[in-house]
């Protein structure tokens, strides 16, 4: 599966748009882009995914670039509840590969 | 709402002794994971099981075993807890295909301190 980098930290100010950015430039065709997000002392919590076109729910958005090679998560007006660390992980959908977790990114949210 | 109710939240156990951590999810998921996490190490999978009496070594399965008896129910165990063991492990679990599968649902984790 395709590793992916985050930024290790963002900071955010509260009510504004939170952008987190995700570059997997080695990503397949047949591979999908989640995010998923850890409150302190909480397990993490899904938000989203999409393979290519850009999706949205009452989450988040997710804007992944035409060439697929990176992504943005977007917290359309952050809250002090929003911070966490962000997870960004690249896997198929097919077979039994696990997730990854990666480091993430850290949003605080500011206010 | 999915709920995954891991049996402890903090533990405190000494060096040697065998540790078994319980998890139980309610939505019949066929897919269980545990996971462990450490500062700066972020979150590590340790087993995983995709059917009952079935498991598949993760990333980092020395020194744990893992048993699923029972759909619902996935136990950690730590054979002769070490010092090294200390840390947040967090249990999860998913539909069994399709773009279900890595939706995973997370317990709020068992902080496991081993003295």
């Amino acid at each position: 599966d395709a590793k992916t980098t985050q930024p290790p930290s963002m900071d955010c100010a509260e009510g504004r748009a939170a952008n987190l950015p995700c570059n997997h430039s080695t990503i397949s065709g047949n591979e999908y882009v989640y995010w998923y997000r850890q409150i302190h002392s909480q397990g993490p919590q899904y938000i989203i995914h999409g393979l290519k076109n850009n999706e949205t729910n009452e989450m988040a958005s997710l804007i992944i670039t035409e060439d697929r090679k990176s992504s943005t998560l977007i917290l359309p007006h952050a809250t002090l509840r929003d911070t966490a660390v962000y997870y960004c992980i690249v896997v198929r959908n097919s077979g039994n590969t696990p997730l990854v977790f990666g480091k993430g990114t850290r949003l605080s949210v500011i206010a | 709402d999915v709920k995954v109710t891991q049996s402890s939240r903090y533990l405190v156990k000494r060096t040697g002794e065998k540790v078994f951590l319980e998890c139980v999810q309610d939505m019949d998921h066929e897919n269980m994971f545990w996971y462990r996490q450490d500062p700066g190490l972020g979150l590590r999978l340790i087993y995983f099981s995709y059917d009952v009496k079935m498991k598949e070594k993760g990333d980092i399965p020395e020194g744990y075993s893992v048993s699923r008896e029972k759909k619902e129910r996935f136990s950690l165990i730590l054979e002769s807890a070490s010092t090294n063991q200390t840390s947040m492990y967090l249990c999860a679990s998913s539909q069994k295909g399709g773009l279900a599968k890595n939706i995973q649902y997370f317990g709020a984790g068992t902080r496991l301190s081993v003295l």
